[in-house]
């Protein structure tokens, strides 16, 4: 079956733009999350969404970053005014909402702010 | 104190070396655990789960000491292959965001 998808793979954007990375978590799993990784660090985690309750936004760095997910089904996450600490992969996540379960990645989509 | 501690390493060994990594988490609630391995510029990827009785995989044995609360990674006979992140991820459940991620242990098998 499909895994987690996430495009753009790559994007290169100008400091200041706007830029709407997508992910498409693995059919039936209500959980998402969204990660940053900057070279050489660790995840950063950024939100959580499960099901239709409230996501959790404590991760979000500023108010540049936002996220939506309708119900189930894909994800947005949104950078206002990029800059160039922006620059990451940034990687999506997605599991059943079940106490022993795993999370899957996507494979990440690295973003470069120039 | 960070809720999931790792000692980020780098662990550099040779060929057929046992390697033994620890990672420490805070919240005594925590449910289920988890090793992630994340080769460079790739995503993470699961590993194996953790079991209250510990479990073994080939050439990896994970362990849970919930009274300690510590997971702990053994890999026998290291291969040039499994020179990668390694990643603890405890599922705490209860709060809200359930999976919560160490910053990983960097792991180098050298020739």
């Amino acid at each position: 079956g499909a895994g987690v998808s996430q495009s753009p793979s790559n994007k290169v954007t100008e400091k200041g733009k706007d830029v709407e990375l997508r992910c498409d978590p693995i059919s039936g799993h209500t959980a998402l999350y969204w990660y940053r990784q900057r070279l050489g660090q660790g995840l950063e985690f950024l939100i959580y969404f499960q099901g239709n309750s409230a996501p959790d936004k404590s991760g979000l760095p500023s108010d540049r970053f936002s996220a939506e997910r309708t119900g189930e089904s894909v994800s947005t996450l949104t950078i206002q005014r990029t800059q160039q600490e922006d620059s990451a992969v940034y990687l999506c996540a997605s599991s059943a909402r079940s106490m022993n379960t795993e999370a899957f990645f996507g494979q990440g989509t690295r973003l470069t702010v120039v | 104190r960070k809720e999931v501690e790792q000692d980020p390493g780098p662990f550099n060994v040779p060929e057929g070396a046992t390697v033994a990594f620890n990672c420490t988490y805070s919240n005594s609630a925590s449910q289920s655990f988890f090793w992630y391995r994340q080769d460079c510029r790739k995503e993470p990827k699961l590993l194996m789960s953790v079991y209250s009785s510990g479990n073994e995989d080939g050439r990896f044995t994970a362990q849970l000491n919930r009274a300690s609360q510590y997971i702990s990674l053994l890999i026998r006979d290291s291969k040039l292959s499994d020179s990668a992140t390694y990643l603890c991820v405890v599922n705490r459940w209860t709060g809200n965001t359930p999976l919560v991620f160490g910053k990983g242990t960097r792991l180098s098998v050298i020739a």
